[in-house]
C-alpha cells in the first residue's frame, strides 16, 4: 500500500525557514517523479514543486521560486522542502504527492501538513 | 494555463447524472485530471489523461472532452459523493481550476 506521511509543519514567523519533510513507503521512491501541492484556507490548490527521479532537475512556479527549495534521499524513501523567507501568503496545507507514470497528475497524496506564517 | 471550472456550486439529488465542467486557457492534448477531496481529508485522484478510470474508483465516474473543454459526469450521484471537485492541466506544468464544491439538494 502507497503511503506518504509529511511533517515539520508549525507556526512560523514571516521572514523565517521551515523544512518539511515526507516519508514514502509501498513502492519503489526512486522510480518516481515527487511533488509538493499546497491548499490555503478554504481555497483551491496550487502545485508548490516538482523533483525528478534522481532530484537532478527541479521545477517551481514563480510564487516560490527562489524561496523554495525540493530535494529528495533515495536511500530514505524521502522527500523535503525547504522554505525560506516565509511569508503571510504561504499559509497553506502541504501535501506531498506522487506523479503518475511519466506524467504530471498526482496519483498518491499525503494526509497534509499544515504551515501557519505569523508574527 | 488557466483553468476554469463551473459552476462553482452545485447541488443535486441521489440518483441525480451529474456534469461537471472544466475550460482550458488553450490546447491541453487531453492531459488533463480529476479529483474528488472531501471534508478535512487529501484529494484523490479519479481520473487522468481526460478520460482513464483511477483504479478503485467506482465506475459512475467518467470523464470526457478533448482540446480545451472537459466534463466530469457521475451517472448516478450517491451521498457519499459530496465534495468539492478539481480539475488539473498537466501539458504544460501544471496548474489546477478553482473547483466546483458539490451538494446534496
Amino acid at each position: 500500500e502507497v503511503q506518504l506521511v509529511e511533517s515539520g509543519g508549525g507556526l512560523v514567523q514571516p521572514g523565517r525557514s521551515l523544512k518539511l519533510s515526507c516519508a514514502a513507503s509501498g513502492f519503489t521512491f526512486s522510480n518516481y517523479y515527487m511533488a509538493w501541492v499546497r491548499q490555503a484556507p478554504k481555497k483551491g490548490l496550487e502545485w508548490v514543486a516538482t523533483i525528478s527521479t534522481s532530484g537532478s532537475r527541479t521545477y517551481y512556479p514563480d510564487s516560490v521560486k527562489g524561496r523554495f527549495t525540493i530535494s529528495r534521499d533515495n536511500a530514505k524513501s524521502s522527500l523535503y522542502l525547504q522554505m525560506n523567507s516565509l511569508k503571510s501568503e504561504d499559509t497553506a496545507t502541504y501535501y506531498c504527492a506522487r506523479n503518475g507514470y511519466n506524467r504530471w497528475y498526482f496519483d498518491y497524496w499525503g494526509q497534509g501538513v499544515m504551515v501557519t506564517v505569523s508574527s | 494555463i488557466q483553468m476554469t471550472q463551473s459552476p462553482s456550486l452545485l447541488s443535486a439529488s441521489v440518483g441525480d447524472r451529474v456534469t461537471l465542467s472544466c475550460k482550458a486557457g488553450q490546447n491541453i492534448n487531453n492531459y488533463l485530471a480529476w479529483y474528488q477531496q472531501k471534508l478535512g481529508e487529501a484529494p484523490k485522484l479519479l481520473i487522468y489523461n481526460a478520460n482513464s478510470l483511477q483504479t478503485g474508483i467506482p465506475s459512475r465516474f467518467s470523464g470526457s472532452g478533448s482540446g480545451t473543454d472537459f466534463t466530469l459526469t457521475i451517472s448516478s450521484l450517491q451521498p457519499e459523493d459530496v465534495a468539492t471537485y478539481f480539475c488539473q492541466q498537466y501539458n504544460s506544468w501544471t496548474a489546477f481550476g478553482g473547483g466546483t464544491k458539490l451538494e446534496l439538494k
